[in-house]
């Protein structure tokens, strides 16, 4: 399968702050996903981003598939923003995922 | 839309006992799936399906069953629970276009599971 990296492991930012999170893939692949699981285990959905670029409000994604990575950016970070943050990839025709372990954030007031 | 549900949300079993997961989506969607998560770990897949009588092996299968007959259901069957099954259970959907995932999944809120 996949091998899917994650850094880094830990974060911890004071509130306002801006971060990168980045995720490394071993090979091609045709969807990619970014999922924040909050304190309470609930996975959310934040982007669908196989290619390009995309924001929503605080949070923009870039994959550049091609070099097989993407990042996560957030800024003005709040508190609310605490959790797991996870990236998965799948590869085509075979509709299989593969997470990568996470990037733990602790956003202090 | 309930979006993903999943039944039930905490679960003690002995280690032999059998039992079933339920998962059900609202949504229409064509790809359901299975994964586990161990403590401080990311996802696994364990089995998915990209339509109705259709179902395949994900990375870690063993010790587990699937069947879809309808797209709005995806049980998940432990045949005879181990220690090593403890652990939490999310499911998800999403849309199949020309045979790939077309967008993102949506996550049930899990179950949690504890094999004695």
């Amino acid at each position: 399968g996949i091998q899917v990296e994650q850094s880094p492991p830990d974060l911890i930012l004071q509130e306002g702050a801006n971060s990168t999170l980045r995720c490394n893939f071993s090979d091609s692949v045709n969807n990619l996903q970014w999922f924040h699981q909050n304190p309470w285990g609930q996975l959310i959905n934040l982007f669908y981003i196989p290619s390009g670029t995309k924001q929503n409000g605080r949070l923009s994604a870039t994959t550049v598939a091609t070099e097989r990575y993407s990042l996560l950016y957030i800024s003005s970070s709040q508190t609310t923003d605490s959790g797991v943050y996870f990236c998965a990839v799948g590869t085509y025709n075979f509709n299989k995922f593969y997470f990568g372990s996470g990037t733990k954030l602790n956003v202090k007031p | 839309n309930a979006g993903v549900t999943q039944t039930p949300k905490f679960q003690v079993l002995k280690t032999g006992q059998s039992m079933t997961l339920q998962c059900a989506q609202d949504m229409n969607h064509e790809y359901m799936s299975w994964y586990r998560q161990d403590p401080g770990m990311g996802l696994r897949l364990i089995h998915y399906s990209v339509g109705a009588g259709i179902t395949d092996q994900g990375e870690v299968p063993n010790g587990y069953n699937v069947s879809r007959s309808t797209t709005e259901d995806f049980p998940l069957r432990l045949l005879s629970a181990a220690p090593s099954q403890t652990s939490v259970y999310f499911c998800a959907s999403s849309y199949v276009y020309r045979g790939d995932l077309a967008d993102t999944q949506y996550f049930g809120p899990g179950t949690r599971l504890t094999v004695l």
